[in-house]
């Protein structure tokens, strides 16, 4: 399943499928980015990060990508299992400092048995 | 403990009352940061920290809130007279370093308030 256009708030993808969520980040200057997920009543998780002078980051299962060209930022999950259900934000580092983190609104992630 | 850790986990308090929030962070982290974070919404930047000195508090809402870090260590989040739309998760995150951006912010599980 993916999340199309710059942002959809919701994604239900089936078990076992590689889920895309997207993300448009606001500030061509920042230099920063990283993802994370947040399961309901429990603080935001961290994922997966990447710098500015990065493409594409792997991890366990997932792999961030990052076109700052068009300003756009992914993570893919790949096989998602039912624990991978949550809400999934993109954070850009806020610039002028080189610490404030700005979320986008996140999206939902629901996997179907 | 290996993660931050924020008490209470819920508070419930009377408009006017004043409130107190507690974040431990990683042992050994440098950063520290409170963020607010709305019903639906992605965390909102309060205030940093860097050791014992506030380096940023442009997030905070109005006076009525107040942070502190007094050993470097522990924080506290105070916020006086409260008001209905002080209703929120309030979210604490330390990081390792001082080194900007590298290091990522690693959160605590929040302290739900809810403001009657």
């Amino acid at each position: 399943g993916e999340s199309v256009g710059l942002h959809l708030p919701t994604l239900s993808v089936q078990e076992g499928d590689n889920s895309i969520i997207n993300c448009a980040y606001s500030n061509s200057a920042s230099d920063y980015f990283i993802w994370y997920k947040q399961e309901s009543g429990k603080g935001p998780q961290f994922i997966i990060d990447i710098r500015s002078n990065m493409d594409k980051r792997q991890g366990q299962r997932v792999t961030v990508l990052l076109n700052k060209t068009v300003k756009h930022l992914s993570l893919q999950i790949a096989a998602t299992q039912p624990g991978d259900s949550a809400v999934y934000f993109c954070a850009e580092n806020f610039l002028p400092s080189d610490y404030k983190l700005s979320f986008g609104a996140g999206t939902t992630v629901t996997v179907r048995a | 403990g290996a993660g931050v850790s924020q008490s209470p986990r819920y508070k419930v308090a009377k408009r006017g009352q004043d409130v107190a929030l507690r974040c431990d962070p990683i042992s050994g982290h440098v950063s520290l940061f409170w963020y607010q974070q709305a019903l639906g919404q992605g965390p909102e930047f309060l205030t940093y920290f860097q050791n014992e000195a506030q380096l940023d508090k442009s997030g905070l809402p109005s006076d009525r809130f107040f942070a502190e870090r007094p050993e470097g260590s522990v924080s506290t989040l105070k916020i006086q007279r409260t008001q209905q739309e002080d209703s929120a998760v309030y979210l604490c995150a330390s990081s390792q370093t001082d080194r900007g951006p590298d290091q990522p912010q690693h959160f605590g599980d929040g302290t739900r308030l809810s403001i009657l």
